[in-house]
């Protein structure tokens, strides 16, 4: 099994371009989840979903848009990119039930200019 | 809504030597706590997690760490370090009633020194 891959690895963006990350895992769970990292501020919780055709909101889901139209798909949308976007980005799944670990992807370095 | 705070951003510790890393949250409703590690330009992978039982935790690679409700601490601890050990360490803390969302801490980025 893969677990949880991310496409692409790094992208350098300009301002105001758009680009979609690309989320996959292959564990057959429910759960999956957008995160960013920035330094000295952990992840913090982008958007998320609970199944297919299903998202929410997280902590700073502001600049970003989702879609989950597959069960093993979670895709990241950046419509109008801003510096403030630059962060490595880290997907994550897990199964249904309290508890359940997390497993993530090895992130995306995205850079915006 | 819930908080986590690692209290050290960065530990220094030779080789061998024991190391602990602080981690305190605040939350009002019981949570299921988390610690997952980070090596160079990879993702994180789960080290030990407390869902409930002994306060005592054993986790991969000699990690273990020790819930304290009164205190609202969940610090991870190992004896004896390794220059592998090098990587940064989240807590983590998910209400047990709200779904499956995490709150991370900051991080604590463990360098170890031969």
């Amino acid at each position: 099994n893969a677990g949880v891959t991310q496409t692409p690895k790094f992208r350098v963006l300009k301002t105001g371009q758009s680009m979609t990350l690309l989320c996959a895992q292959d564990m057959n769970h429910e759960y999956m989840y957008w995160y960013r990292q920035d330094p000295g501020m952990g992840l913090r919780l982008i958007h998320y979903s609970v199944g297919e055709g299903t998202t929410a909101k997280g902590e700073v889901p502001d600049g970003y848009n989702v879609s989950r139209l597959k069960k093993q798909n979670f895709l990241l949308g950046l419509e109008s990119a801003a510096p403030s976007q630059t962060s490595v980005y880290f997907c994550a799944s897990s199964s249904f039930g309290s508890g359940r670990q997390q497993y993530f992807g090895p992130g995306t370095r995205l850079t915006v200019t | 809504a819930q908080s986590v705070t690692q209290l050290d951003s960065q530990v220094p510790v030779f080789e061998e030597a024991p190391v602990e890393l602080r981690c305190n949250y605040s939350s009002s409703v019981s949570v299921y706590l988390f610690w997952y590690v980070q090596y160079p330009n990879q993702g994180l992978q789960l080290l030990l997690k407390y869902l409930s039982g002994s306060t005592l935790v054993k986790g991969i690679n000699g990690f273990e760490a020790e819930f304290n409700k009164s205190q609202t601490s969940f610090h991870l601890r190992k004896p004896s370090v390794h220059i592998s050990d090098t990587a940064e360490y989240f807590c983590a803390v998910k209400i047990k009633a709200a779904g499956n969302k995490l709150t991370f801490g900051g991080g604590t980025r463990v360098l170890v020194k031969p």
